[in-house]
């Protein structure tokens, strides 16, 4: 079983809609939650970051995290065709060198058609 | 300030074959690894360096090398390249003691 499990899609949706994407996990030492944004041909981007449990909000974009459940979400409000990316979420433990080495869901594809 | 460059961005090899995938950072981080992406596999790390003269391993180790002998660079080294070393690898960076990485661009690699 792979430490973090991500619906891989693809997700097609119309523009305007409502995206939720998720992943669960594991290993309850994980403590950073990441969401990388990886347009075609390029590298990944950091979208979102959050810290243990909690809601995040930027713009239209808000990031869950559920430690009880193992479960973390990113939903995009009013998406737009701009939106259209792989979405990977990302997560990591504290502490030492650990910093930084970052274990990642497969990815979701999603597609946002005018 | 470029952030993560990598060379080459495309490079096919034959099988036994070596070359280095090239990784230099202008942003002065201590942290620098690098990435596989494959099809339904995610990133995975391959190796990583907590600052000069410091390397380890990642979850894929097997088939490559790496040294750091200075901050701003970290090359990748495939010794006998094996067709199940076909993928995209990317650089990534950081400042110290921050979960946030900066990613390169990707170097796509095909191995016949």
């Amino acid at each position: 079983q792979k430490e973090v499990e991500q619906d891989p899609g693809p997700l097609s949706v119309p523009e305007g809609a409502i995206v939720s994407l998720n992943c669960t996990y594991s290993n309850s030492a994980f403590q950073y939650f990441m969401w990388y944004r990886q347009y075609s041909r390029k590298g990944p981007e950091l979208l979102m970051y959050t810290y243990s449990s909690g809601n995040k909000e930027d713009g239209r974009f808000t990031a869950q995290v559920d430690k009880s459940s193992k479960y973390i979400s990113l939903f995009i409000r009013d998406s737009q065709p701009s939106d259209s990316a792989t979405y990977l979420c990302a997560m990591s433990v504290p502490g030492g060198t650990s910093y930084g080495k970052l274990t990642f869901g497969q990815g979701t594809i999603l597609t946002v058609h005018p | 300030n470029a952030g993560v460059t990598q060379t080459p961005k495309f490079q096919v090899l034959k099988t036994g074959q070596s070359m280095t995938l090239q990784c230099a950072q202008d942003m002065n981080h201590e942290y620098m690894s690098w990435y596989r992406q494959d099809p339904g596999m995610g990133l995975r790390l391959i190796h990583y360096s907590v600052g000069a003269g410091i390397t380890d391993q990642g979850e894929v180790p097997n088939g490559y090398n790496v040294s750091r002998s200075t901050t701003e660079d970290f090359p990748l080294r495939l010794l006998s390249a094996a067709p199940s070393q076909t993928s995209v690898y990317f650089c990534a960076s950081r400042k110290d003691r921050a979960n946030v990485l900066t990613f390169g661009a990707g170097s796509r690699l095909t191995v016949l």
